[in-house]
């Protein structure tokens, strides 16, 4: 599709496992942000990456957290020994990185729930 | 730390009300965009403002960007069923490298027919 594409969409996990999150941006959008949601609330950021380097990764609660792009475009979100408050949603977007008005098109997002 | 709150948290009204969503900072933004979103899905844009007191209109919706650039309001006239879902306020504040987007808590929208 042309959109922005999240897998899997649902992960269910056991606390103190490893978990990879992946996203597929749109083509050609040098720009990808990642998110965490909880239900109700609004998208806490975590990382943004202007082509391969991470330009701002200040979101990342915490060194378990670490997210890489390494050829520019699909980006990994991994997270290590995995807590019950890490359960949340967490949303991928990309944009075309020209503007600083640009508009951000999200994935759908991918549900860990960790027990 | 959330930099913009909105208010309310959570609106139930019937159709053909009219509604206001509130989003406050104490922070400066450059441009402030609004977003929707639907239950399983990601937000989806509704407008960006970016001059202080700029007024938008969007069919029956209306977006204020403050005079300071710190706050911004959105204006619902006569709610349809369909203006239900999450209304989400984001901030744009650039320095150096980052261009990151910050959002704000959320205003939960319920039309009911």
């Amino acid at each position: 599709g042309a959109g922005v594409s999240q897998t899997p969409s649902n992960k269910v996990t056991e606390k103190g496992k490893y978990v990879e999150l992946r996203c597929d941006p749109i083509s050609g959008h040098t720009a990808l942000y990642w998110y965490r949601q909880s239900l109700g609330q609004g998208p806490e950021f975590l990382i943004y990456f202007q082509g391969t380097g991470a330009a701002d990764d200040s979101g990342l609660p915490n060194d378990r957290f670490f997210a890489v792009r390494p050829e520019g475009s699909v980006s990994t979100l991994k997270i290590q020994r995995t807590e019950r408050g890490d359960s949340a949603v967490y949303l991928c977007a990309s944009s075309t990185g020209l503007a600083n008005t640009g508009e951000l098109f999200f994935g759908e997002g991918s549900r860990l729930t960790v027990l | 730390t959330q930099l913009l709150e909105q208010s309310p948290q959570f609106l139930s009204i019937q159709e053909g009300e009219n509604l206001t969503v509130y989003c406050n900072s104490s922070s400066v933004f450059s441009s402030l965009q609004w977003y929707r979103q639907e239950p399983g899905e990601g937000p989806v844009l509704l407008v960006t403002v970016v001059t202080g007191g700029e007024v938008k209109k969007l069919k029956r919706l209306t977006f204020q960007f403050g005079d300071a650039r710190k706050d911004s309001s959105l204006h619902i006239t006569a709610a349809q069923p369909g203006d239900t879902g999450l209304y989400l306020c984001a901030g744009a504040r650039y320095g150096g490298a980052t261009n990151k987007l910050i959002f704000g808590t959320g205003t939960l929208l319920a039309v009911q027919p």
